[in-house]
């Protein structure tokens, strides 16, 4: 396992609502990402957060947002869903900012917009 | 841009045979290259990563993979394939120009036949 975990496992909203997904990093990892993987695609970057601040983003618009707390969990809180959004996301988590290292992904929240 | 591909959808190959999963990259700089697994409604499993040094990586489950620079490729390798290898597998490669995102292929489906 990679101590990357994510919540809630499964969700389905409604068109128009919000939710909020929650990651805990790996322990001694102060860098959290966020990825949509729709059905048959490749995880896509949404953005990332360094020491509580976000520091790179996707293409996605700012009806995504999130938060990294203190002890380096994080938020990822989307408005005004929309049928496309139904996804895997993805959380991952990395030690620093130094490109080499790897980043370690958690087992994902499926959300489905109805 | 930076990109990765990943020519083929699916590969079939006889449980005890060699595999090889291919990836070709688009990058302006040094490449960081990393290939992940996804088994069913599962989040990814790295498997190994290219930063520098030997071009032949080796990682986990007997996977392996060869930097070729000149062919602009990372194939994954195993020398003798297993049933239970069969899965979504992912190549990836760091923007070498950012601290941020991985960019993903759209993902190979391995099949490994008994």
């Amino acid at each position: 396992e990679t101590g990357v975990t994510q919540s809630p496992t499964h969700l389905i909203k409604t068109r128009g609502q919000q939710v909020t997904l929650r990651c805990s990093s790996q322990s001694g990892h102060n860098t959290v990402s966020w990825y949509q993987q729709a059905l048959g695609q490749g995880p896509q970057f949404i953005f990332q957060y360094y020491r509580e601040e976000e520091n790179g983003r996707g293409n996605f618009p700012p009806r995504f947002s999130g938060l990294q707390f203190p002890n380096y969990s994080s938020e990822l809180n989307v408005n005004a869903l929309e049928l496309d959004d139904s996804a895997l996301y993805l959380c991952a988590s990395s030690r620093g900012e130094n490109r080499v290292n790897t980043i370690y992904f958690g087992e994902g929240s499926w959300l489905t917009v109805v | 841009a930076q990109s990765v591909a990943q020519p083929e959808d699916q590969v079939n190959v006889a449980e005890g045979n060699p595999l090889t999963v291919k990836c070709t990259y688009s990058v302006s700089g040094n490449p960081y290259l990393f290939w992940y697994v996804q088994y069913p409604n599962r989040g990814l499993q790295f498997l190994l990563k290219y930063i520098t040094g030997d071009n032949l990586v080796k990682g986990s489950y007997g996977f392996e993979a060869e930097f070729n620079k000149s062919q602009t490729s990372f194939h994954l390798k195993k020398p003798s394939a297993l049933v239970s290898d069969s899965a979504l597998y992912f190549c990836a490669v760091r923007d070498p120009n950012r601290d941020d995102k991985i960019i993903f292929g759209k993902g190979t489906r391995l099949h490994i036949l008994p």
